[in-house]
């Protein structure tokens, strides 16, 4: 069963306006973390933002933050002031305990993606 | 930026003949895995390695295997290529297990099974 769920395959956004990726996620665990990745068109994975199942706080990191509602079990990335660089592959993933309970050795599993795309 | 390489970066080969992709890192970190990139599917793992010589499967690890002799080498091997494993690899690394743990990953590797 799809664990990560992300519903737009592609996001348009005007430059300095702020846009919403959708996350949504499946899990039995109360414990667990929360990644997002920007893959640019040259390929590489990009760590932006990490939120903890726990954390009482959204995380935020620069002009990006995090919507983190456990009990809909949605995390949705929010970019703010959008720029043209931020044209790109966003991957929601999880993570689940790797502890004595666990055996997924810190194993990520992601979404299928969403490509923002940043209009001048 | 962590320190990890894979190589080759690009490949072009044929159907049933055999595969070998090399991830390498400098950190040190005990953690390595090795997922596929496929439009549609996001990044999905195939093989992880939780130590010098202790490798598990992922979600998709038939017509895999791999290895690990040196906690800075860990190695992806298609046994017999078909056109169904063209898709993009990549490695990643990670020191601990703990839940923030960030992962970080390596440039990619193309490869196209003909």
């Amino acid at each position: 069963a799809q664990k990560i769920t992300q519903t737009q395959p592609g996001m348009f956004v005007q430059e300095k306006e702020a846009v919403t990726l959708d996350c949504t996620y499946d899990t039995s665990d109360q414990s667990y973390g929360l990644f997002w990745y920007k893959q640019p068109s040259s390929g590489e994975m990009i760590f932006l933002i990490y939120q903890g199942s726990y954390d009482e706080q959204n995380a935020t990191e620069g002009r990006y933050s995090l919507n983190f509602q456990k009990a809909r079990k949605s995390a949705n990335l929010v970019i703010s002031a959008s720029q043209l660089g931020d044209s790109a592959m966003y991957f929601c993933a999880m993570r689940e305990p790797s502890g004595a309970g666990g055996t997924s050795y810190g194993k990520l599993t992601f979404g299928q993606g969403t490509i923002l795309t940043v209009h001048p | 930026d962590a320190g990890i390489t894979q190589s080759p970066r690009h490949k072009v080969t044929e159907t049933g003949t055999p595969v070998t992709l090399r991830c390498h890192q400098t950190e040190n970190h005990r953690y390595m895995y090795w997922y596929r990139q496929d439009p549609g599917h996001g990044l999905r793992l195939i093989h992880y390695s939780y130590g010098v010589k202790d490798t598990d499967k992922g979600e998709v690890s038939d017509g895999y295997s791999v290895s690990r002799s040196k906690t800075e080498d860990f190695l992806l091997t298609l046994e017999s290529a078909t056109s169904s494993q063209t898709s993009v690899y990549f490695c990643a690394i990670s020191g601990g297990l703990s839940l923030r743990e960030t992962q970080y990953f390596g440039p990619g590797t193309r490869l196209l099974v003909l």
